[in-house]
């Protein structure tokens, strides 16, 4: 069985522009949670699903941020008119239910460079 | 928003070195984890405490939650230069599913 996996691994952007990042989680896997990591710091929650339910997206930074899980597997996290700000790698991680001690499984990232 | 500080914030040793990195928070969480991450990978968890004053071993990794659940620590016996990584400790508070994680600290181990 693969892990989490997301696509593509690095983007670059000129500011303004509009970026969707992908997460394959792993199969089976209830809940999906998606993470922005800053140089230097910890990763911050931005948005949660339990299936294709959004059960939580209070750590999205601004209304430019959208993140969807049409069908309960693949999540998308769409990021509109793109500010320098918003540089960062950005996590995808799956757990098998929703259980708060779970073990998240976390992707490699999608690193964003914002020019 | 509950706050995680790490600490040091970065350590470099030699290889046979013990060392010890600390989790603190003013915040009681109910369960409390550790995580490795690596340059262009995703964070890997390494143990999960939930009971106050818990001690887990995992080879020569060990791990202790405070009694008042709102600390944690981890030493690491005869460091190796495959422990190099960021170290993150992430909390959880009841039935919230949501991690609050600490900066990490990024521990290089030279041969």
């Amino acid at each position: 069985g693969a892990g989490v996996s997301q696509s593509p691994r690095y983007k670059v952007a000129k500011r303004g522009q509009d970026v969707a990042l992908r997460c394959d989680p792993i199969s089976g896997h209830v809940s999906l949670f998606w993470y922005q990591q800053a140089l230097g710091q910890g990763p911050e929650f931005l948005t949660y699903f339990q299936n294709e339910a959004q059960l939580d997206k209070s750590g999205l930074p601004s209304d430019r941020f959208f993140a969807e899980r049409p069908e309960g597997s693949v999540s998308t996290l769409k990021i509109q008119r793109t500010q320098q700000e918003d540089s960062a790698v950005y996590l995808c991680a799956s757990s098998l239910e929703e259980r708060e001690i779970d073990e998240q499984f976390f992707g490699p990232g999608t690193r964003l460079t914002v020019l | 928003t509950q706050l995680l500080e790490q600490s040091p914030q970065f350590l470099s040793i030699q290889e046979g070195e013990n060392l010890t990195v600390y989790c603190n928070s003013s915040s009681v969480f109910s369960s409390l984890q550790w995580y490795r991450q690596e340059p262009g990978e995703g964070p890997v968890l390494l143990v999960t405490v939930v009971t106050g004053g818990e001690v887990k071993k995992l080879k020569r990794l060990t791990f202790q939650f405070g009694d008042a659940r709102k600390d944690s620590s981890l030493h690491i016996t005869a460091a190796q230069p495959g422990d190099t990584g960021l170290y993150l400790c992430a909390g959880a508070r009841g039935s919230n599913y949501k991690l609050t994680f600490g900066k990490g600290t990024l521990l290089t181990v030279n041969p």
